[in-house]
């Protein structure tokens, strides 16, 4: 899999349910981040967990990270219509030299039902 | 304090021209990003500068495509003589630091007919 790969694809729930989804990475991070992305439109910074911090809250948002088993979750909790987006997980790589670029997964389709 | 701009939020160009695609970070930002978004794809990395200095441009073609952040004035992304494959949204992120988050622009959406 690649560097920062998300999973379910695609992930349809109704208003008011949870959602939860994956991201699996390949090599040693300095941080992971969570962006959001609505149809068409520029991407919107969620949450970004170091490679020491293990879990992270942000109002309805829950991010762990499992740095042994190099995956990153993201928790929607109660989730509303107007959370309907592609979901995208960035990993910043280690590097000694140069800045930290991220590598971006495929995202996650999330749609939420009224 | 305003977010990433960039401009043109659309462009159309023709087979064999150039496009160029600007970008001006937040206020206080140094670090600027550029990446690639294709259709129903994650965004791609294709350069990363500070002012005036290339640090890392490892993700950009070599031929016909060049960015540049200088002294004064935006970032510009250019693709000399565009091809339909170069048709897709081009974002740019800007940071205060290296371990910072980044933070993204609306992007440009070429269209290369």
């Amino acid at each position: 899999s690649q560097q920062g790969e998300e999973d379910p694809q695609a992930l349809s729930i109704q208003e008011g349910e949870n959602a939860t989804m994956n991201c699996s990475y390949k090599t040693s991070i300095n941080n992971l981040q969570w962006y959001r992305q609505n149809s068409g439109r520029g991407l919107v910074h969620l949450i970004l967990i170091r490679s020491n911090e293990r879990e992270k809250h942000s109002g309805r948002l829950r991010v762990t990270l499992d740095t042994s088993k190099k995956s990153s979750s993201l928790l929607i909790t109660a989730s509303r219509a107007a959370d309907t987006a592609s979901y995208f997980c960035a990993t910043d790589v280690l590097l000694v030299a140069a800045g930290n670029k991220l590598t971006f997964g495929g995202g996650t389709r999330v749609l939420v039902k009224p | 304090n305003a977010g990433v701009m960039q401009n043109p939020r659309h462009l159309v160009r023709r087979r064999g021209q150039e496009a160029r695609l600007r970008c001006s970070p937040m206020k206080g930002h140094s670090h600027v990003y550029w990446y690639r978004q294709l259709p129903e794809e994650g965004l791609k990395f294709m350069v990363y500068l500070q002012k005036e200095n290339i640090i890392d441009e490892s993700g950009m073609p070599k031929e016909r495509f060049s960015a540049e952040f200088p002294k004064e004035g935006p970032s510009i992304l250019r693709i000399q003589q565009v091809v339909r494959g170069d048709s897709a949204a081009y974002f740019c992120a800007s940071s205060p630091g290296r371990d910072s988050e980044q933070y993204f622009g609306p992007g440009t959406r070429l269209t290369v007919t």
